[in-house]
């Protein structure tokens, strides 16, 4: 139990365009989902934390307008990278959480982002 | 200074070693301590969690911490091919009660050899 899928696992997009990554619980509704971002050789950073049915809440440094977050239902969260640059280019990874269960992450497999 | 160290590797072992893994860290107001494996395209899972000092066994994993030194490892005993994943260590402080903001290290990818 307590698995977590994202779509697509990898996209390419063109600088200026937006894309949009999708986090899904598959056997457990998620309270709470958490993004991350990991660049080359760094450490996961957390981006935003989301409560289903709530605005995220975003990690200083974060641009809440460029980083779009949904976790419009207890099974799906998604982020939508808005007018991407090359430099968000990065492995994005989210994680659920069931408070009911505990307070355990369950991650996803991440995303691998390349913007040209 | 990066809040959570750890040497990225790779770590080469024959089977049946005795891993070490470990972080150091500089926050000194870090409480809760995880170790996580991951597998190539896999997320993350949690192995094991310790809160302050100690040690903690589950089977071959042993995980320590040493609050004073601001060091702690993962040990894993008679290493087996299946345990060649990239091992994570993550923390949060005492406020973070419902351990929402964790600060992850870099992970070690480890390789164990038939």
């Amino acid at each position: 139990g307590a698995v977590v899928s994202q779509h697509p696992s990898w996209v390419i997009c063109k600088s200026g365009t937006s894309v949009k990554i999708e986090c899904r619980s598959l056997d457990f509704q998620a309270t709470t989902m958490f993004w991350y971002r990991q660049f080359p050789k760094q450490s996961l950073m957390l981006m935003a934390t989301s409560n289903e049915g709530s605005k995220a809440t975003y990690e200083q440094g974060v641009e809440k307008d460029k980083f779009l977050i949904n976790h419009a239902s207890l099974t799906l969260s998604t982020l939508t990278v808005t007018i991407a640059h090359p430099e968000d280019s990065s492995f994005y990874i989210c994680s659920a959480r069931d408070f009911r269960r505990g307070d355990e992450q369950y991650f996803g497999p991440g995303t691998r982002l390349t913007v040209t | 200074q990066k809040e959570v160290e750890q040497d990225p590797g790779p770590l080469s072992v024959p089977e049946g070693a005795i891993v070490s893994l470990n972080c150091t860290y500089s926050n000194s107001a870090f409480q809760y301590f995880m170790w996580y494996r991951q597998y190539s395209r896999k997320g993350p899972e949690l192995l094991m969690y310790t809160y302050s000092s100690g040690n903690k066994e589950d089977g071959r994993f042993t995980a320590q911490v040493d609050k004073s030194s601001k060091y702690i490892s993962l040990f894993i005993r008679d290493s087996q091919p299946s345990d060649s994943a990239t091992y994570l260590c993550a923390m949060s402080d005492e406020e973070d009660t419902g351990f929402q903001k964790l600060v992850f290290g870099t992970g070690t990818r480890l390789l164990v050899s038939p």
